[in-house]
Parts: structure tokens; C-alpha cells; sequence
């Protein structure tokens, strides 16, 4: 237990669905974490929200919207979704973005589009 | 282009003996860097870290060791443990950048 949840752990959904990934912590860190993890392929960041602000988005395809209502608790909402989106999400939280400080991981959603 | 690289995706170390796993990474900005564990369907956990003005930094029986001018660095784990048998990822930060790079990892295996 890292003091990191992520819901669900599982989810499959078609192209056309929406859905949300929802991550919370309550470990009092200000930063959070968006990181996917394909097959074969490194853990890649797509976004970091630092004190509710979003600081970093890596060039991640409009389909994928984050939101940070607070500093305990980020979202990523899923709409059109493609079979190669297909992977392990894990979100993660640190005490503060910019300092070397280490994070702590989620469980993980696995996301199947079919 | 891959910023930090683990060229083993596995290692085989029996019981008992070192396991030395290694990173490399290509860019000079980095002056932090990470070892995380992930074991089969949890997150990766933090296992040990470095700071560039370190070479050597050790924590019961895991030693990292950074080695600057090679952009190399190497986790030690003496002696292994078959709870040792997961996946290592290494990853490095930019001071004053956010987020983690993470290499692909390695699977470490601890036969008995």
C-alpha cells in the first residue's frame, strides 16, 4: 500500500465510450502524475499537475483530458479512445514537481480498447 | 530516442549471490536518479535513489552507484533474495523539470 488508489483496476471499453480513471492520495504530496506503461515499451509521463495546476502535458493526443479539482485527487477522462491506447495507467504523487523528491505509484488502471 | 536505457530485459542470479543491474542514460541534464521495483499488477515502488554529486549511495542491502563521465549507473543488491525476484525500472529527473524517465526495465529472477 503506497497511499496511492486508483479506480478501476480493470476497464474495457469500445472506441466510442467515454470513461474516467480516477487517482487519490492523501499522503499531503502537491504534485500528481499521469504515467502510461505499453508493452514493451518505458513507463512514458503525460501530464503533471503541480499545487492543481497542470505543468507538463507530453504531446499526449486530445483524447485523453486531465483534471486535478484538487490536490488529492486526479482524473483522467477518456472519450474515442484507439486499440493502440491499450495499456497500463499509473498515476503517481510527490511532494513537490520540481524538487528530486521520489514518487509514489498507484496500483495501476489496465485499459483494454476494443 | 531513448533518454535512459536498460539493455537487460532479464537477469537470472541465484540465491545468496549479488545482482547488479544497470542503467545507462544519455542526457547530461539529468542529476537525479531513481530505482523503483514493480512487482505483477501493483505500481513500481521506490527502492533507492542518487543525487549526481553522490557516486555511491547504500541502504541495507541495496548500493546504487553513479558513475558520471560513463553516464552509467548500477543497482547492487547483496545478498539476493528470492522477494527480490520483480522488475526493476531506473529513471532519472531534470532538477527544476517534473516527471520521471523511466528505462524499460529489467526482470530480475532469484532462483533458489
Amino acid at each position: 500500500e503506497t497511499g496511492v488508489t486508483q479506480t478501476p483496476r480493470h476497464l474495457v471499453m469500445g472506441m466510442t465510450n467515454k470513461k474516467s480513471l480516477k487517482c487519490e492520495q492523501h499522503l499531503g504530496h502537491n504534485a500528481m502524475y499521469w504515467y502510461k506503461q505499453s508493452a514493451k515499451k518505458p513507463l512514458e509521463l503525460m501530464f503533471v499537475y503541480n499545487f492543481k495546476e497542470q505543468t507538463e502535458n507530453n504531446s499526449v493526443p486530445s483524447r485523453f483530458s486531465p483534471e486535478c479539482p484538487n490536490s488529492s485527487h486526479l482524473f483522467l477522462h477518456l472519450h474515442t479512445l484507439q486499440p493502440e491506447d491499450s495499456a497500463l495507467y499509473l498515476c503517481a504523487s510527490s511532494q513537490d514537481g520540481p524538487v528530486n523528491t521520489e514518487a509514489f505509484f498507484g496500483q495501476g488502471t489496465r485499459l483494454t480498447v476494443v | 530516442d531513448q533518454q535512459v536505457k536498460q539493455n537487460s530485459p532479464s537477469l537470472s542470479v541465484q540465491e545468496g549471490r549479488i545482482s547488479i543491474l544497470n542503467c545507462d542514460y544519455t542526457n547530461s541534464m539529468f542529476d537525479y536518479f531513481l530505482w523503483y521495483k514493480k512487482y505483477p499488477a501493483e505500481g513500481p515502488t521506490f527502492l533507492i535513489s542518487i543525487s549526481s554529486i553522490k557516486d555511491k549511495n547504500e541502504d541495507g542491502r541495496f548500493t546504487v552507484f553513479l558513475n558520471k563521465s560513463a553516464k552509467h549507473l548500477s543497482l547492487h543488491i547483496v545478498p539476493s533474495q528470492p522477494g527480490d525476484s520483480a522488475v526493476y525500472f531506473c529513471a532519472a529527473s531534470v532538477r527544476g523539470a517534473d516527471g520521471l524517465t523511466f528505462g524499460k526495465g529489467t526482470h530480475l529472477i532469484i532462483q533458489p
